[in-house]
């Protein structure tokens, strides 16, 4: 079993669109949470970091932890063609322990 | 703020050939990573340092080595590059208790 599992995609959706990208780790261990966005030709590029379980918001975006079912998400409310991008989700078992990325979701906005 | 530099942005080798990666953070951070990505793989670590002075391996070390130079660089040597060693490399900081800032990469490639 992969440590960390995400459907590489593409996801393709309306602009405004509500957008939920998922990820499913094996290891209970986890504890810290991440999801990267990595435009084409760019750097991964920090978007929500969060700590155990619950939800997190910032603007548009809210990240969800359910360590019960080691499933994370990441919801895009109003989704905007500049939010097309391959979206990483990671994890670490502590802020200083080496990160799991998975695989990537890349995501189209369609106008 | 330029965050994590890397240089060169692109570079084409023949196979034998060595080059050197370079990587500079201006955020006064102390654990530095080299991360190669490759599609359908995610970001796979390559080697990190800790801290200045120390150098560990990571999941995929094999035909790499690496220099902590000061606090600021980081750099990737490939002595003798393969083909399997195309690839898009990238270079992180961060500070401790907080997640990895990445640069925009480096696109190698091996003839």
């Amino acid at each position: 079993q992969k440590e960390v599992e995400q459907d590489p995609g593409p996801l393709s959706v309306p602009e405004g669109a509500i957008v939920s990208l998922n990820c499913t780790y094996s290891n209970s261990a986890f504890q810290y949470f991440m999801w990267y966005r990595q435009y084409s030709r760019k750097g991964p590029e920090l978007l929500m970091y969060t700590y155990s379980s619950g939800n997190k918001e910032d603007g548009r975006f809210t990240a969800q932890v359910d360590k019960a079912s080691k499933y994370i998400s990441l919801f895009i409310r109003d989704s905007q063609p500049s939010d097309s991008a391959t979206y990483l989700c990671a994890m670490t078992l502590n802020r200083d322990d080496k990160i799991i990325f998975g695989k990537g979701t890349r995501l189209h906005i369609l106008p | 703020n330029a965050g994590v530099t890397q240089t060169p942005k692109f570079q084409v080798l023949k196979t034998g050939q060595s080059m050197t990666l370079q990587c500079a953070q201006d955020m006064n951070h102390n654990s530095m990573y080299w991360y190669r990505q490759d599609p359908g793989m995610g970001l796979r670590l390559i080697y990190y340092s800790a801290s200045e002075g120390t150098t560990d391996k990571g999941e995929v070390p094999n035909g790499y080595n690496v220099s902590r130079l000061n606090k600021r660089e980081f750099s990737l040597r490939l002595e003798s590059a393969a083909p399997s060693q195309t690839s898009v490399y990238f270079c992180a900081s961060k500070q401790i208790n907080q997640p990895q800032h990445f640069g925009d990469g480096t696109r190698l490639s091996i003839l």
